[in-house]
């Protein structure tokens, strides 16, 4: 099965919060790190937590990290048509070797 | 920002020929890149990590002699695929890694989308 799972689509109304969720499999990780794709560009650095953090905010981004339940999300506030993307989970023990998820294509309506 | 660039974005190759993709780093120098490739829905999976000056680092399950990587000098990583089939349809991502292993920043090329016909 796979080391880093996401759902694959999420659909949401601007204005409102988007919640994407991540599940990952290896407890050794140390970093989580969420990255956003738009169409034609390469993946960007979003934000990323350390393990032995619970929550990590920026501005609209906040970041939640269940470490005994293997589970990361990230929250968007406010969302806006310019946030519709695709959005990547990944862990890695020494941010070296990632493992990625598929991807989150987040849908924003006006 | 630090920009990494693919090329091709797209490519259409017929069935056992080879297909050249490039990934260049535009404004700083990586000792190490790595290479990924997705099908769809799936996630993106590490394949090779290429070494400045040194052979690259295959993972399990990835064909040496199928997958070739050339990383010739500090800004320039290349992944040809040999003899490709139609198996080998999938898209293609490059990263670089800008400072020192283990704690730089990974940055992502715009990856390059192959079909094998």
């Amino acid at each position: 099965g796979e080391d880093v799972e996401q759902s694959l689509f999420l659909s949401v109304r601007e204005g409102d919060s988007s919640v994407i969720n991540c599940t990952y499999t290896d407890s050794s990780s140390t970093y989580l790190y969420w990255y956003k794709q738009e169409p034609g560009a390469g993946l960007q650095l979003l934000t990323y937590i350390f393990s032995n953090m619970d929550m990590k905010q920026d501005q609209r981004l906040t970041v939640l990290l269940n470490k005994k339940d293997k589970h990361l999300s990230l929250r968007i506030a406010d969302t806006q048509t310019g946030d519709s993307a695709i959005y990547f989970c990944a862990e890695s023990i020494n941010n070296n070797d990632m493992r990625f998820g598929a991807g989150t294509r987040l849908t924003v309506k006006p | 920002g630090a920009v990494v660039s693919q090329h091709p974005s797209r490519v259409i190759c017929k069935s056992g020929t080879s297909v050249k993709i490039e990934c260049r780093s535009l404004d700083f120098q990586a000792t190490t890149m790595f290479w990924y490739r997705q099908f769809p829905k799936q996630s993106l999976m590490l394949m090779a990590t290429s070494n400045e000056g040194s052979k690259a680092t295959y993972e399990q399950g990835v064909e040496k002699d199928k997958f070739l990587i050339n990383h010739a000098s500090l800004t320039l990583s290349t992944l040809t695929v040999t003899s490709a089939h139609p198996e080998d349809s999938s898209f293609y991502i490059c990263s670089a890694r800008r400072g020192a292993p283990n704690t730089g920043e990974l940055f992502f090329g715009e990856g390059s989308r192959l079909t094998v016909l």
